[in-house]
């Protein structure tokens, strides 16, 4: 069974910094791992998705990486601003259907 | 493009009421997925619908049910309800059968008094 862990679950930054939020899962045996962002009481916004034969994904100031022999998936955000301050959530895909697993979540703010 | 919609925004029921939550995917999409959002579960797979047809199902109890009509439209159903039902009800559509990108709806928030 995948397991999805993201890890902090919170992060405070100033403004202007470059990050990095980590997830990890369990089963390498994925299809694609998407990163997806969540403003408070919103619903999911696609950021990235990482096909299984892939090593990244950009997306602007947003980079994804993904190494599946380690389990884990990095989003690099570059010169963040108070705008990005949101949950950023990854999701793993097992199987050839659309069961996306969750990790919980990193609650990002930046602050001006 | 219109994006997924989801209908009713808010929703106030009471235990032992069923309820039903509407979800309309993209236009050309065909799965459409259902999730569920609490604090302390976080966000939980339901079941994913292609074709009209149940191709996935997370480890809910029977009382959450769904289905796909031919539109592509997909319902999903929670009957007696209980406290722990309240929650973010999400839903996801793809285009195609295959594992790609999924967009979400906006969600339906069900608050079970």
């Amino acid at each position: 069974k995948q397991e999805v862990t993201q890890i902090p679950a919170a992060l405070s930054v100033p403004e202007g910094e470059n990050l990095v939020l980590n997830c990890s899962f369990t089963d390498s045996a994925i299809y694609n791992l998407q990163w997806f962002r969540q403003d408070p009481g919103k619903g999911l916004t696609s950021l990235l998705l990482i096909q299984s034969s892939q090593r990244e994904q950009t997306s602007g100031r947003l980079n994804a990486s993904l190494d599946k022999s380690s389990g884990r998936s990095t989003l690099y955000i570059a010169a963040s601003q108070p705008g990005d301050s949101a949950t950023y959530l990854c999701a793993a895909i097992n199987n050839a259907g659309n069961m996306l697993t969750f990790g919980g979540g990193t609650r990002l703010m930046v602050k001006p | 493009k219109a994006g997924v919609t989801q209908t009713p925004r808010y929703l106030i029921k009471t235990r032992g009421q069923q309820v039903t939550l509407s979800c309309s995917p993209i236009s050309g999409h065909r799965s459409v997925s259902w999730y569920q959002q609490t604090p302390g579960q976080g966000l939980q797979f339901l079941f994913e619908y292609f074709s009209e047809t149940q191709r996935n199902k997370g480890n809910f109890p029977g009382r959450f049910s769904g289905r796909q009509f031919s539109n592509s439209r997909s319902e999903m159903n929670v009957s007696t309800l209980e406290l722990g039902d309240s929650a973010l009800y999400l839903c996801a559509s793809t285009r195609a059968g295959g594992p790609e990108t999924q967009y979400f709806g906006p969600g339906t928030r069900l608050l079970v008094l």
